[in-house]
């Protein structure tokens, strides 16, 4: 199937804490993969993406791991600040005849001061 | 501020009617995207347009339709709403037609009573 999913709903950390939010993703033909902020009442913002010829990408306090053995992509945020709170999304994305981007549920990261 | 414009914000209408809502793409981005978010299905893909032309379609019903503009703008046409339809529609735009770089407007809240 083309599932994209989110082991952990809630994630809960205190200020300066490192944030790793996870994803699973069931296509392995998949060869794209994104991460998306949402803040409340806002649409979805890119944080950063990987090619699946790549296993890590690096950002502004940010990293994308990405393991497709175990079709796995993680998110990390280092030095989690209270303007990071907000619903993570993962989408995968793969070319051929469909373009279309398959969200994951999303995971809400609350950041306590 | 993603360069992504959706009108209106919020719409509220009764069961039975139909809608339309606007999105206008960053300028020089020829793919706009309609997605739909609900609490329990996330994000569903709905439609692609490219430079006026249908590209891809998700889970998009038959009461929903899309068209994209000479100038790139977008609606998105609901009618025979129900109480199901209640959701935030995201439009998304990129200069790609593969689904990647995609930017995300601010969401029109639609409320079907």
């Amino acid at each position: 199937g083309e599932s994209v999913g989110l082991h952990l709903p809630t994630l809960s950390v205190q200020e300066g804490d490192n944030s790793i939010i996870n994803c699973a993703y069931s296509n392995s033909a998949s060869d794209y993969f994104i991460w998306y902020k949402q803040e409340s009442g806002k649409g979805p913002q890119f944080i950063i993406d990987i090619r699946s010829n790549m296993d890590k990408r690096q950002g502004q306090r940010v990293t994308v791991l990405l393991n497709k053995t175990v079709k796995h992509l993680s998110l990390q945020i280092a030095a989690t600040q209270p303007g990071d709170s907000a619903v993570y999304f993962c989408a995968e994305n793969y070319g051929g005849s469909n373009y279309k981007l398959t969200f994951g549920k999303g995971t809400l990261l609350t950041v306590n001061p | 501020d993603s360069g992504v414009t959706q009108t209106p914000k919020h719409l509220i209408t009764a069961t039975g009617q139909r809608v339309t809502l606007r999105c206008s793409p960053r300028s020089g981005d020829l793919s706009v995207y309609w997605y739909q978010q609900s609490l329990d299905q996330g994000l569903q893909f709905l439609i692609q347009y490219y430079n006026g032309e249908e590209r891809a379609k998700g889970n998009i019903l038959e009461r929903f339709s899309a068209q994209q503009f000479p100038d790139l703008h977008s609606e998105l046409n609901l009618s025979s709403l129900e109480l199901g339809d209640s959701a935030l529609y995201f439009c998304a735009s990129s200069r790609r037609t593969d689904g990647r770089d995609q930017y995300f407007g601010p969401g029109t809240r639609l409320t079907v009573t």
